[in-house]
Protein backbone atom coordinates (compact mmCIF):
# COMPACT_ATOMS: atom_id res chain seq x y z
CA UNK A 1 0.00 0.00 0.00
CA UNK A 2 0.88 3.47 -1.05
CA UNK A 3 2.12 5.17 2.10
CA UNK A 4 1.57 8.85 2.45
CA UNK A 5 2.95 10.92 5.66
CA UNK A 6 2.46 14.23 7.21
CA UNK A 7 5.54 15.18 9.35
CA UNK A 8 3.06 16.63 11.77
CA UNK A 9 -0.33 15.86 13.42
CA UNK A 10 -1.27 19.18 15.13
CA UNK A 11 0.82 23.04 14.86
CA UNK A 12 0.62 25.55 16.96
CA UNK A 13 2.34 28.85 15.07
CA UNK A 14 1.83 32.20 15.86
CA UNK A 15 1.02 35.24 12.78
CA UNK A 16 3.59 36.30 11.19
CA UNK A 17 5.59 32.93 11.36
CA UNK A 18 7.16 30.78 8.14
CA UNK A 19 5.49 27.53 8.33
CA UNK A 20 6.95 24.53 6.63
CA UNK A 21 4.13 21.35 6.52
CA UNK A 22 6.05 18.30 4.94
CA UNK A 23 4.41 15.40 3.24
CA UNK A 24 6.50 12.16 2.33
CA UNK A 25 4.91 9.05 -0.19
CA UNK A 26 6.83 6.00 -0.45
CA UNK A 27 5.89 4.90 -3.88
CA UNK A 28 6.90 6.65 -6.89
CA UNK A 29 4.39 8.67 -7.70
CA UNK A 30 4.13 11.77 -10.29
CA UNK A 31 1.54 13.89 -8.59
CA UNK A 32 1.41 15.36 -5.43
CA UNK A 33 -1.17 17.56 -4.45
CA UNK A 34 -1.79 19.80 -1.23
CA UNK A 35 -5.53 20.46 -0.06
CA UNK A 36 -7.22 22.60 2.88
CA UNK A 37 -10.30 21.28 4.64
CA UNK A 38 -12.44 23.66 6.01
CA UNK A 39 -16.01 23.03 7.46
CA UNK A 40 -18.62 23.71 5.17
CA UNK A 41 -16.05 24.20 2.23
CA UNK A 42 -15.07 21.04 1.61
CA UNK A 43 -11.94 20.32 -0.01
CA UNK A 44 -10.29 23.23 -1.79
CA UNK A 45 -6.96 22.41 -3.67
CA UNK A 46 -3.74 25.12 -2.99
CA UNK A 47 -1.09 23.35 -5.52
CA UNK A 48 0.28 20.57 -6.51
CA UNK A 49 3.03 19.14 -9.06
CA UNK A 50 3.18 16.68 -11.31
CA UNK A 51 6.95 16.42 -11.75
CA UNK A 52 9.68 16.89 -9.54
CA UNK A 53 10.54 20.86 -9.47
CA UNK A 54 7.27 21.31 -11.17
CA UNK A 55 4.00 22.80 -9.57
CA UNK A 56 0.66 24.38 -10.54
CA UNK A 57 -1.65 26.01 -9.06
CA UNK A 58 -4.64 25.38 -7.37
CA UNK A 59 -7.84 26.92 -6.46
CA UNK A 60 -6.45 29.48 -3.54
CA UNK A 61 -2.64 29.25 -3.63
CA UNK A 62 -2.57 32.96 -2.48
CA UNK A 63 -0.50 32.75 0.97
CA UNK A 64 1.17 29.52 0.11
CA UNK A 65 4.15 28.24 -2.17
CA UNK A 66 5.51 25.16 -2.37
CA UNK A 67 8.86 23.36 -3.43
CA UNK A 68 9.64 19.27 -4.89
CA UNK A 69 13.02 18.96 -5.05
CA UNK A 70 12.74 15.32 -4.62
CA UNK A 71 9.99 12.96 -6.63
CA UNK A 72 8.90 11.62 -2.81
CA UNK A 73 8.65 15.13 -1.01
CA UNK A 74 6.34 17.93 -1.25
CA UNK A 75 6.19 20.42 1.06
CA UNK A 76 4.16 23.55 1.55
CA UNK A 77 5.11 26.93 3.00
CA UNK A 78 3.23 29.64 4.82
CA UNK A 79 5.29 32.47 4.13
CA UNK A 80 3.95 34.71 6.58
CA UNK A 81 1.15 32.53 8.56
CA UNK A 82 -1.95 34.37 8.94
CA UNK A 83 -5.21 33.51 11.84
CA UNK A 84 -6.89 32.91 8.05
CA UNK A 85 -4.91 30.09 7.43
CA UNK A 86 -5.72 27.96 10.36
CA UNK A 87 -7.14 24.93 8.84
CA UNK A 88 -6.62 21.28 8.21
CA UNK A 89 -4.25 20.58 5.62
CA UNK A 90 -3.83 17.54 3.71
CA UNK A 91 -1.32 16.19 1.62
CA UNK A 92 -2.13 13.51 -1.23
CA UNK A 93 -0.54 11.25 -3.51
CA UNK A 94 -1.48 9.66 -7.38
CA UNK A 95 0.75 7.92 -9.86
CA UNK A 96 -2.31 8.90 -12.45
CA UNK A 97 -5.43 9.62 -11.22
CA UNK A 98 -7.15 7.95 -14.17
CA UNK A 99 -5.95 4.83 -13.08
CA UNK A 100 -5.07 4.56 -9.20
CA UNK A 101 -6.45 7.29 -7.49
CA UNK A 102 -5.48 9.70 -4.95
CA UNK A 103 -4.07 8.32 -1.27
CA UNK A 104 -4.49 10.78 1.37
CA UNK A 105 -2.10 11.61 4.12
CA UNK A 106 -3.58 11.69 7.70
CA UNK A 107 -3.72 15.46 7.92
CA UNK A 108 -1.87 18.45 9.65
CA UNK A 109 -4.01 20.57 12.02
CA UNK A 110 -2.51 24.18 11.99
CA UNK A 111 -3.87 26.90 14.52
CA UNK A 112 -2.74 30.34 13.46
CA UNK A 113 -2.51 32.72 17.06
CA UNK B 1 -13.15 24.95 -12.40
CA UNK B 2 -16.38 22.05 -11.58
CA UNK B 3 -18.73 22.62 -8.87
CA UNK B 4 -19.73 19.19 -7.09
CA UNK B 5 -22.84 19.44 -5.01
CA UNK B 6 -23.64 16.68 -2.55
CA UNK B 7 -26.76 15.48 -0.88
CA UNK B 8 -27.65 15.57 1.69
CA UNK B 9 -24.92 17.55 3.54
CA UNK B 10 -26.23 15.81 6.98
CA UNK B 11 -27.64 12.16 7.64
CA UNK B 12 -28.28 10.28 10.99
CA UNK B 13 -28.62 6.81 10.67
CA UNK B 14 -30.08 4.09 13.02
CA UNK B 15 -27.49 1.18 12.89
CA UNK B 16 -28.55 -1.25 10.28
CA UNK B 17 -30.58 1.20 8.40
CA UNK B 18 -29.82 1.97 4.63
CA UNK B 19 -28.61 5.00 3.00
CA UNK B 20 -27.97 6.76 -0.72
CA UNK B 21 -25.96 9.61 -0.95
CA UNK B 22 -25.69 11.58 -3.74
CA UNK B 23 -23.29 13.60 -6.09
CA UNK B 24 -24.28 16.18 -9.00
CA UNK B 25 -21.12 17.65 -11.39
CA UNK B 26 -21.40 20.92 -13.03
CA UNK B 27 -19.71 19.42 -16.02
CA UNK B 28 -18.59 16.22 -17.33
CA UNK B 29 -15.97 14.53 -15.54
CA UNK B 30 -13.46 11.98 -15.48
CA UNK B 31 -12.02 9.87 -12.86
CA UNK B 32 -14.54 10.05 -10.55
CA UNK B 33 -14.18 8.61 -6.85
CA UNK B 34 -15.96 8.51 -3.31
CA UNK B 35 -13.72 8.89 -0.26
CA UNK B 36 -14.71 8.33 3.57
CA UNK B 37 -13.59 10.60 5.86
CA UNK B 38 -12.86 8.98 9.43
CA UNK B 39 -13.60 10.48 12.76
CA UNK B 40 -9.31 11.04 12.93
CA UNK B 41 -9.80 12.81 9.86
CA UNK B 42 -7.74 10.25 7.58
CA UNK B 43 -9.89 10.14 4.24
CA UNK B 44 -9.79 6.99 2.34
CA UNK B 45 -10.37 6.38 -1.40
CA UNK B 46 -13.71 4.08 -1.24
CA UNK B 47 -14.28 3.78 -5.06
CA UNK B 48 -13.04 4.75 -8.30
CA UNK B 49 -16.04 4.96 -10.89
CA UNK B 50 -15.76 6.89 -14.12
CA UNK B 51 -19.00 5.25 -15.30
CA UNK B 52 -21.04 1.97 -14.24
CA UNK B 53 -21.56 0.36 -10.84
CA UNK B 54 -19.27 -1.40 -8.42
CA UNK B 55 -19.56 -2.92 -5.16
CA UNK B 56 -17.58 -3.57 -2.43
CA UNK B 57 -19.16 -5.57 0.61
CA UNK B 58 -21.99 -3.44 2.09
CA UNK B 59 -21.16 -0.21 -0.49
CA UNK B 60 -21.78 0.20 -4.02
CA UNK B 61 -21.52 2.77 -6.67
CA UNK B 62 -23.19 4.31 -9.63
CA UNK B 63 -22.42 6.74 -11.88
CA UNK B 64 -24.06 7.73 -14.96
CA UNK B 65 -21.76 9.54 -16.58
CA UNK B 66 -23.66 11.35 -19.02
CA UNK B 67 -26.15 12.91 -17.11
CA UNK B 68 -23.28 13.90 -14.45
CA UNK B 69 -24.42 12.18 -11.11
CA UNK B 70 -22.76 9.40 -9.06
CA UNK B 71 -24.77 7.48 -6.20
CA UNK B 72 -23.22 5.93 -3.62
CA UNK B 73 -25.53 3.34 -1.35
CA UNK B 74 -24.49 1.87 2.17
CA UNK B 75 -26.62 -0.86 3.37
CA UNK B 76 -26.74 -2.33 6.56
CA UNK B 77 -25.10 0.58 8.27
CA UNK B 78 -22.51 0.11 11.01
CA UNK B 79 -21.64 2.69 13.98
CA UNK B 80 -18.24 2.49 11.55
CA UNK B 81 -19.46 4.11 8.75
CA UNK B 82 -19.64 7.05 10.40
CA UNK B 83 -17.76 9.82 9.12
CA UNK B 84 -18.11 12.09 6.07
CA UNK B 85 -18.42 10.93 2.60
CA UNK B 86 -16.62 12.94 -0.07
CA UNK B 87 -16.98 12.76 -4.11
CA UNK B 88 -14.62 14.01 -6.58
CA UNK B 89 -13.88 14.20 -10.53
CA UNK B 90 -11.32 15.94 -12.64
CA UNK B 91 -11.43 17.02 -16.49
CA UNK B 92 -10.16 14.23 -18.82
CA UNK B 93 -6.05 14.59 -19.17
CA UNK B 94 -6.52 16.25 -16.09
CA UNK B 95 -4.45 15.41 -13.14
CA UNK B 96 -6.39 17.20 -9.55
CA UNK B 97 -9.68 16.54 -8.61
CA UNK B 98 -12.90 18.77 -7.99
CA UNK B 99 -14.15 17.93 -4.30
CA UNK B 100 -17.88 18.84 -2.77
CA UNK B 101 -18.53 19.59 0.67
CA UNK B 102 -19.47 16.60 1.50
CA UNK B 103 -22.12 14.75 3.54
CA UNK B 104 -21.65 14.20 6.88
CA UNK B 105 -23.19 10.30 7.67
CA UNK B 106 -23.65 9.45 11.64
CA UNK B 107 -24.60 5.75 12.88
CA UNK B 108 -26.23 5.43 16.13
CA UNK B 109 -26.62 1.79 17.78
Amino acid sequence: DVKVTQSSRYLVKRTGEKVFLECVQDMDHENMFWYRQDPGLGLRLIYFSYDVKMKEKGDIPEGYSVSREKKERFSLILESASTNQTSMYLCASSLQVTVYGYTFGSGTRLTVV
Amino acid sequence: GIQVEQSPPDLILQEGANSTLRCNFSDSVNNLQWFHQNPWGQLINLFYIPSGTKQNGRLSATTVATERYSLLYISSSQTTDSGVYFCAGGRRGANNLFFGTGTRLTVIP
